[in-house]
């Protein structure tokens, strides 16, 4: 059964600060890896989308790296805002039942002004 | 480019009732998934739907169950409500193409009270 586990829970940092989020799986076999950002109440915003043949992909100020063999990826966030303050989920795909998603508990992110 | 709907926001039931949810996918998606998310149990799947035929489902009990139209919306019943059912119901849509899945998009959620 694939489990996912991402580190640190929660994060408080103050404005400015460049900062990296990780996430685990237990199954290597897995067809993707997606993160989101929640915001309270809200419902999943995609950040980005890695394929299992990717090793990073990059939008803005994010950019999320995946080592497939190892079980892990990060997600990089550069000079942190207010605005990033949210909760961030990782969920893989793995390659074997279909397309149901297996999320981490998150992390929850509060940069300060 | 319209998102993935979910309607109603918000809902207030009673224990013993039923409720029905909706989702409306973007357009072009056939894949439509549901979740459960608790501040308990996290993000739990619930099952996914393709093409109106159920293709994968969680471990959950009769009491879920759902369906999907010819246009790709998608509808999730709750019958029986018990109190902790009390969650929000997330539905997200995606889309396959060339063999390539191109990930998938959340909806703002239904948030379910029982009381």
């Amino acid at each position: 059964k694939q489990e996912v586990t991402q580190i640190p829970a929660a994060l408080s940092v103050p404005e400015g600060e460049n900062l990296v989020l990780n996430c685990s799986f237990t199954d290597s076999a897995i067809y993707n890896l997606q993160w989101f950002r929640q915001d309270p109440g809200k419902g999943l915003t995609s950040l980005l989308l890695i394929q299992s043949s990717q090793r990073e992909q990059t939008s803005g100020r994010l950019n999320a790296s995946l080592d497939k063999s190892s079980g892990r990826s990060t997600l990089y966030i550069a000079a942190s805002q207010p605005g990033d303050s949210a909760t961030y989920l990782c969920a893989v795909r793995p390659e074997t039942s279909g397309s149901r998603l297996t999320f981490g508990e998150g992390t929850q992110l509060t940069v300060n002004p | 480019k319209a998102g993935v709907t979910q309607t109603p926001r918000y809902l207030i039931k009673t224990r013993g009732q039923q409720v029905t949810l909706s989702c409306s996918p973007i357009s072009g998606h056939r894949s439509v998934s549901w979740y459960q998310q608790t501040p308990g149990q996290g993000l739990q799947f619930l099952f996914e739907y393709f093409s109106e035929t159920q293709r994968n489902k969680g471990n959950f009990p009769g009491r879920f169950s759902g369906r999907q139209f010819s246009n790709s919306r998608s509808e999730m019943n709750v019958s029986t409500l018990e109190l902790g059912d009390s969650a929000l119901y997330l539905c997200a849509s995606s889309r396959t193409m060339g063999g390539r899945d191109y990930g998938y998009t959340f909806g703002s959620g239904t948030r379910l009270t029982v009381v």
